[in-house]
This record gives structure tokens, sequence and C-alpha cells, in this order.
């Protein structure tokens, strides 16, 4: 069956550690999209990537990155640069075309920082 | 960029009517519309993609204004099972922005 896996389901990380949170897809989509969640708030962008070595910042970019050195892969890297790490991170992807596409979930990684 | 929605939050019982507002300030080209339940990721309602054009999907549909730059969402005779968080989502650029969020809550 095709979609979008992210691992781990759950991460605690030590104040000061990186971690990198896992996304794969195999729906062949070109657009791939990292989320920050918080408790009771909205979606918002980390960066996103059209297309295999590009990626672009969205608008909470700083203490994160990304690499898109395979299609159906967009690792992300929470570093220790990120002052308040501990949110719900959802991966999606879409057939990027003249207009995006629904969006396709993975199940979300709920990382805390102890 | 990121679309306004309103209510932030409502409580129905279970049969009563609803809608969901979602307004921009920047031009919109399509909008879309997502469920969540706690704990879980989106799932997504619908698509629209042309100026006025209003989309169904059983007892939800959904209406696109451009030149208003708005959205609204239609929950008619709402069920238990419509209890979630619902965001629009527009496109800006290449980026893809959600909404604030409402949440909704049937109650039976």
């Amino acid at each position: 069956d095709g979609g979008i896996t992210q691992s781990p389901k759950y991460l605690f990380r030590k104040e000061g550690q990186n971690v990198t949170l896992s996304c794969e897809q195999n729906l062949n989509h070109d657009a791939m999209y990292w989320y920050r969640q918080d408790p009771g708030q909205g979606l918002r962008l980390i960066y996103y990537s059209q297309i295999v070595n590009d990626f672009q910042k969205g608008d909470i970019a700083e203490g994160y990155s990304v690499s898109r050195e395979k299609k159906e892969s967009f690792p992300l890297t929470v570093t220790s640069a990120q002052k308040n790490p501990t949110a719900f991170y959802l991966c999606a992807s879409t057939p990027w075309g003249v207009q995006p596409g629904e969006l396709f979930f993975g199940e979300g990684s709920r990382l805390t920082v102890l | 960029q990121q679309p306004v929605q309103s209510p932030q939050a409502v409580i129905l019982r279970e049969g009563e009517d609803a809608v969901i507002n979602c307004s921009s300030s920047k031009a919109l080209y399509s909008v879309h519309w997502y469920r969540q339940k706690h704990g879980e990721a989106p799932v997504f309602l619908m698509i629209l993609l042309k100026g006025g054009e209003q989309k169904g999907h059983e007892k939800i549909s959904a209406s696109f204004n451009e030149k208003k730059q708005q959205s609204s969402l239609y929950l008619t005779a709402s069920q238990l099972s419509y209890s979630g968080t619902y965001f629009c989502g527009t496109e800006g650029g290449n980026q893809f922005y959600f909404g604030t969020g409402t949440s909704l809550t049937v109650i039976p």
C-alpha cells in the first residue's frame, strides 16, 4: 500500500541533543513538507521541498535542518539550537503540478524534550 | 500568510448545523479543507479550485469566493464522528499554509 511513513512515533530527547525524524513516501510525489503542531494550535510550516536536492525554509525553520537526497525521503533534524522543540511533527507529500493536490500525511512524530 | 478561521471553537448537538469560515489576506487560487482528530494526522476532506464553486461530501460541503478571498465549510445534520479540528489550507507561491483551526465538538 502507498503512503507516508514517519518514525519514530514517540521520541524523548535531552536538552542539547540533535534528533532526526524520518519521513519516507512511496507515492512518487514530488513535493514534501514538514509541519510543527503545538497543543491546541494549527500547523506551521518548517521546510518544504519540491524536487530532489532542493528545499526551502518555511515560516519557522530556525533550529531545524532537512535534506532531500532521494525523492522518497525527507528527514528532519531538530538541532540543539531549537529553543522549544517539544511538539507534534507532521510530514506530508503531494504530487506537485500546476496547483497542489491533496496533501497526504504521515502519522506524526511526537518529540518531548526532557 | 496564515489564513484566519472563525469561529475558533463550536459545540453542537447531534443533528445541528455549523459553518466554519476561512479568510485570507492574499489572493486564493484554491482552498483545501482537512479534519484532524486528537493526536492523529489531518485527513483530507475536499479541494475547491474555482471561485464560487461549491463541492459536497455527504453532509459536508464547502464554497469558495475568490473575490472575497474566503471559503466556508458547511456541516449539516452533524454526527458525533464530525468532532475534531477543521483546518482550511491554501497555497502561497510554492508553500502550503494551514488556517488557524476550528475545534468542533458534537455532543449527543
